[in-house]
């Protein structure tokens, strides 16, 4: 089937770390894979997406690079500010016709100063 | 302007009531979606329409009923509330039904049923 993992949270770091939060994905084909973040109190945002092998998305000083022989879409960040702190999704889409984005379980970020 | 919006933001009612969450996206989208999210931040499917087409109805109790008037509203109704019905339920869209269209996500309805 399609599924999403990623880390478990919360991921603890001081502000300047850098950061890498796992993802991967299973798939019955080549998804469209995306991270998206929520913070406190709102709706989620895209915060980048990858289409094909070997895409990387960038947004904000985050990357992720679709691994299509690891089927892994990590999550980057080389100095992560306080204001970073939330719950941070990997989803992945196909293109069947009823798609819909699966999403990981999210990892929450807490950033201290 | 807001690109997807939902209504209410809270609603705290007791169970057995009947009750409704609006969604309206500006973004002239073909595609919307329900979710809902539970206290572990879980997310999980429950309905999609395109152009006003049920194409998702995942595994979800018949006291949720969508209702899509025009391809820029997808309301949610819910008979008969329980309490494990308590969740945040996020309403987005999506240009259309392709792979690589993002979802716009509203900012969610906290219901709580007591």
């Amino acid at each position: 089937g399609n599924s999403v993992t990623q880390m478990e949270g919360p991921v603890t770091l001081s502000e300047e770390a850098f950061l890498t939060i796992n993802c991967t994905y299973t798939a019955t084909g080549y998804p469209s894979l995306f991270w998206y973040v929520q913070y406190p109190g709102e709706g989620l945002q895209l915060l980048l997406k990858a289409t094909k092998a070997d895409d990387k998305g960038s947004n904000k000083g985050f990357e992720a690079t679709y691994r299509k022989e690891t089927t892994s879409f990590h999550l980057e960040k080389g100095s992560v500010q306080v204001s970073d702190s939330a719950v941070y999704f990997c989803a992945h889409s196909m293109d069947t016709g009823r798609r819909a984005l699966t999403f990981g379980s999210g990892t929450r970020l807490q950033v201290q100063p | 302007d807001t690109a997807v919006s939902q209504t209410p933001k809270y609603l705290v009612t007791q169970m057995g009531n009947d009750k409704s969450i609006k969604c309206e996206q500006n973004l002239g989208h073909d595609t919307m979606y329900w979710y809902k999210q539970d206290s572990k931040k879980f997310l999980k499917i429950m309905f999609s329409y395109n152009n006003k087409e049920l194409i998702i109805n995942e595994t979800v109790p018949n006291r949720f009923s969508p209702k899509s008037p025009d391809k820029a509203h997808l309301n949610l109704h819910i008979n008969s509330l329980e309490l494990g019905d308590s969740a945040v339920y996020f309403c987005a869209s999506s240009q259309d039904l392709r792979s690589n269209s993002p979802l716009h996500f509203g900012n969610g309805t906290r219901l709580t049923v007591t």
